[in-house]
């Protein structure tokens, strides 16, 4: 079956820094991407919607300037959290939809970002 | 605004013994997902419920889905230890995503 890749599984970054992570989608093309947070024994929180070639779509309360998303490619977004502090510690996890085949949502295996 | 409750949030059952866990959402939609996770790990898709009254199966899971009540159940039956995990339901959105309930953390003891 279709399966989305996030690299990397884990970072862990000292304060100020910025870090980026990928979602690939291995075998079929994503026109759109959704980018969830997951805080300790938390839900997943959707953050923003990753759309190819266009601006990304943020849900209420997060910041654009502070996640950057790209979606340069119909295989690959990339999260970026800049100049990260440790309250951005947390599980990050995509999606992507395989609308050619299934329309299944395949979610990544998560990154885990920790900020000292 | 979709809300999606999931309960009960925690759950600690003796194996063998049957449990359902209740989700209820506010806006219509067509789209209700059943997902479970492992400490540490990402979700393993377990049921996708499509249509009014539509029941899944899978090993000693089962989900069923009623539209009109906005209400899907997983039920548990004779649970044994390796069910332990946090189950989440999620409900579909028009614009592709999904908004995800609270979770249950179930814990199956011997």
């Amino acid at each position: 079956g279709a399966v989305v890749s996030q690299h990397p599984s884990w970072v862990i970054c000292k304060s100020g820094t910025s870090v980026k992570i990928e979602c690939r989608s291995l075998d079929f093309q994503a026109t759109t991407m959704f980018w969830y947070r997951q805080f300790p024994k938390q839900s997943l929180m959707l953050m923003a919607t990753s759309n190819e070639g266009s601006k990304a779509t943020y849900e209420q309360g997060v910041e654009k300037d502070k996640f950057l998303i790209n979606h340069a490619s119909l295989t690959l977004s990339t999260l970026t959290v800049t100049s990260a502090h440790p309250e951005d510690s947390s599980f990050y996890i995509c999606s992507a939809r395989d609308l050619q085949n299934t329309g299944e949502l395949f979610f990544g295996e998560g990154s885990r970002l920790t900020v000292l | 605004e979709l809300k999606v409750e999931q309960n009960p949030l925690f759950l600690s059952m003796q194996e063998g013994k049957n449990y359902t866990i209740y989700c209820n959402y506010s806006t219509t939609s067509d789209r209700l997902y059943w997902y479970r996770q492992d400490p540490g790990k990402s979700l393993e898709s377990l049921f996708v419920l499509l249509s009014n009254g539509a029941v899944k199966q899978e090993g000693r899971l089962m989900a069923s889905l009623d539209t009109k009540a906005r209400l899907s159940t997983l039920h548990i039956t004779a649970a044994v230890h390796d069910l332990s995990a946090t189950y989440f339901c999620a409900v579909g959105r028009n614009n592709n995503d999904m908004r995800f309930g609270a979770g249950t953390r179930l814990t199956v003891k011997p």
